[in-house]
């Protein structure tokens, strides 16, 4: 099943405008998430993360936030730039329960940053 | 962060064939791990490899199908024995640097005819 779940296949955004990318998910032992951005031909690229413990994390034009309770996260990107166009990822974690390393990955998000 | 290159880059394959990809990272680390993506699918963990002991399989992948390789810390190699269209994928190493997060490779792109 699915534990992760990115409902939009993709969003289209002008640049300079915010970007907000959401993903859910179901597992509630998940306690660590993160964002990758993943270029054609590349491997995904680490973005930013949040552990459980927290409700937002911040690095330059990239804020993750977490609503533990309604089990969703939502990454926001200002603001939106060109370079911006790419398939996103949400991954998560259990690192008390589960194997380390295991992350479960949601199905993506195709970003386009227009002019 | 860390650097990660893997062997080939992409490979066009026969049925019933078998193909060995091979990761390399530029400083040792405990844990690598093996994903495939699917066309059109999400990435899956296949299996965790640790220098010195056997891998460790997710539900639904087989050492026979899979066999991984570790023989030192900055080195793994994924076997796809025994080929068939199904495993048309992107196969992706990643590291681990005990720091909460994942680097992953740049990815070899399989297809199976």
């Amino acid at each position: 099943d699915q534990q992760v779940k990115q409902n939009s296949p993709s969003l289209s955004v002008q640049e300079g405008r915010i970007s907000i990318l959401n993903c859910d998910y179901t597992n509630s032992m998940f306690d660590y998430f993160l964002w990758y951005k993943k270029y054609p031909a590349e491997g995904p690229t680490f973005l930013i993360s949040i552990s459980s413990i927290k409700d937002k994390n911040e690095d330059g034009r990239f804020t993750v936030f977490l609503n533990k309770s309604a089990k969703h996260l939502s990454l926001h990107i200002v603001p939106s730039q060109p370079g911006d166009s790419a398939v996103y990822f949400c991954a998560a974690s259990a690192r008390i329960s589960d194997s380390w390393g295991k992350l479960q990955f949601g199905a993506g998000t195709q970003v386009v940053v227009t002019p | 962060s860390a650097v990660i290159s893997q062997k080939p880059s992409r490979d066009i394959c026969q049925r019933g064939t078998s193909l060995t990809i091979q990761c390399q990272v530029d400083s040792q680390v405990t844990m690598m791990f093996w994903y495939r993506q699917q066309p059109g699918q999400s990435l899956t963990l296949i299996a965790t490899a640790n220098q010195g002991s056997e891998a460790t399989y997710e539900s639904g992948f087989v050492i026979d199908k899979f066999p991984i390789s570790r023989p030192n810390l900055t080195f793994s190699t994924l076997t796809v024995s025994n080929m068939s269209p199904e495993d048309s994928s992107i196969y992706l190493c990643s590291v681990d640097r005990a720091t909460d997060t994942q680097y992953f490779g740049p990815g070899t792109r399989l297809t199976v005819l």
